[in-house]
């Protein structure tokens, strides 16, 4: 059974980090892509960042560009967001998600349950 | 950005009824598109993807269709598990999402 389980949100004030992570099992984890996909509780989905099955390419939101990194250790079965410069807008409940693929095509096959950032003062 | 538009964002059935969601695209996207089923306090869940290709274990009474711009999500025959929350998705730029469509008990 694929499974994927998050941690590290909570709460942070804006303009600080926090860092999430995911740990994957019931799955050769090296050989899929990941992504991180947010939802404002209530509110529509937004796709984050995916990381290739090797760490060779990465890609961003607009939304997050420069401010948030997408990583993964692939000894460890771990995905990784480190976001930086919190905003407000950034308070969503974070999944992490399994592409059905090597490379992140937006494809998301097996979703974690999430973790809660709030952003505020 | 591509944005993806469902209609309508809300809609009351019947079990046993057919439903139809559609999904617009704001530009060309092949058939790059994904449908996911939402219930309350759940994470999303892919029904179907590349526009009509059934993932494994989802019930034959899902299907998707459509190409381009315009594309379909179906429920031939309405179960009680069936309400909940369906969400288009473009796989051809950055993934975005639609708005969603709640199916209610009518």
């Amino acid at each position: 059974e694929v499974l994927l389980e998050e941690s590290g949100g909570g709460l942070a004030q804006p303009g600080r980090s926090l860092r999430l992570s995911c740990a994957a099992s019931g799955f050769k984890f090296d050989d899929y892509g990941l992504h991180w996909v947010r939802q404002v509780p209530g509110k529509g989905l937004e796709w984050v960042a995916g990381i290739s099955w090797n760490s060779g390419s990465t890609g961003y939101a607009d939304s997050v560009r420069g401010r948030f990194t997408i990583s993964r250790d692939n000894a460890k079965n771990s995905l990784y967001l480190r976001m930086n410069s919190l905003r407000p807008e950034d308070t969503a409940l974070y999944h992490c998600v399994r592409d059905i693929y090597g490379d992140y095509l937006w494809y998301f096959e097996y979703w974690g349950q999430g973790t809660l950032v709030t952003v505020s003062s | 950005d591509i944005q993806m538009t469902q209609s309508p964002s809300s809609l009351s059935a019947s079990v046993g009824d057919r439903v139809t969601i559609t999904c617009r695209a704001s530009q060309n996207v092949y058939t790059y598109v994904n449908w996911y089923k939402q219930e309350p306090g759940k994470a999303p869940n892919l029904l179907i993807y590349a526009a009509s290709s059934l993932r494994s274990g989802v019930p034959a009474r899902f299907s998707g269709s459509g190409s381009g711009t315009d594309f379909t999500l179906t429920i031939t025959t309405l179960q009680p598990e069936d309400f909940a929350t369906y969400y288009c998705q473009q796989s051809y730029s950055a993934g975005t999402f639609g708005q969603g469509t709640k199916v209610e008990i009518k």
